[in-house]
């Protein structure tokens, strides 16, 4: 079966550390770009990293230089180590995997995940 | 970044009813343009890209339309499973983004 299945979320204090894992099944892993993707309760998409298939890495601004995005294509696997966590960080974050649009730092997202919740507080 | 608007942000409508949501692009975007569908508790599921092209699995009631700055989502005749947000998003310039998502609620 296709599918992205997410793990690693919960709580913890602000300034605290997590990581998320994403495991993939049914398709070629290494083949897709692969993103994480964040919704806050209530709220709307938002676009979090990405992880080309060539190991290049993209940030929207709110989480640069907090946020690291990896994948393990012999595990089949996408990860998001995310530092000095914030208040606003608390969400569900969706593992998608991506087809590329006109360029190659363009996505759309026709796999998603079902969320792993992180929530941000003391 | 671009932002994404989209109209209404919540529509009441009924079984059998034509919807029609609107998505505007604060700058031309082509027609790099996806629409999603989520449930409550549900991640989202891409239903059209590129504006117009069905995504394979899709009902055929679901189709889009529009270029540059203004698109459309349409649904004819609703279906009860047919209720939930839906959004656009736009690929045409990083970093992506979405609407602020409009919900189809029962009337």
């Amino acid at each position: 079966e296709v599918q992205l299945v997410e793990s690693g979320g919960g709580l913890v204090q602000p300034g605290g550390s997590l990581r998320l894992s994403c495991a993939a099944s049914g398709f070629m892993f290494s083949s897709y770009d692969m993103h994480w993707v964040r919704q806050a309760t209530g709220k709307g998409l938002e676009w979090v990293s990405g992880f080309g298939t060539a190991g290049h890495t993209y940030y929207a601004d709110s989480v640069k230089g907090r946020f690291t995005i990896s994948g393990e294509n012999a595990r089949n696997s996408l990860y998001l180590q995310m530092n000095s966590l914030r208040a606003g960080d608390t969400a569900v974050y969706y593992c998608a995997r991506a087809l590329v649009g006109i360029t190659r730092t363009n996505w759309y997202f026709d796999l998603w995940g079902r969320g792993t919740l992180v929530t941000v507080s003391s | 970044d671009i932002q994404m608007t989209q109209s209404p942000s919540t529509l009441s409508a009924s079984v059998g009813d034509r919807v029609t949501i609107t998505c505007r692009a604060s700058q031309s975007i082509s027609s790099w343009l996806a629409w999603y569908q989520q449930k409550p508790g549900k991640a989202p599921k891409l239903l059209i890209y590129k504006a117009s092209s069905l995504e394979s699995g899709v009902p055929s009631r679901f189709s889009g339309s529009g270029s540059g700055t203004g698109f459309t989502l349409t649904i004819t005749s609703l279906q009860p499973d047919d209720f939930a947000t839906y959004y656009c998003q736009q690929y045409n310039t990083y970093p992506a983004t979405f609407g602020q998502g409009t919900k189809v609620e029962i009337k």
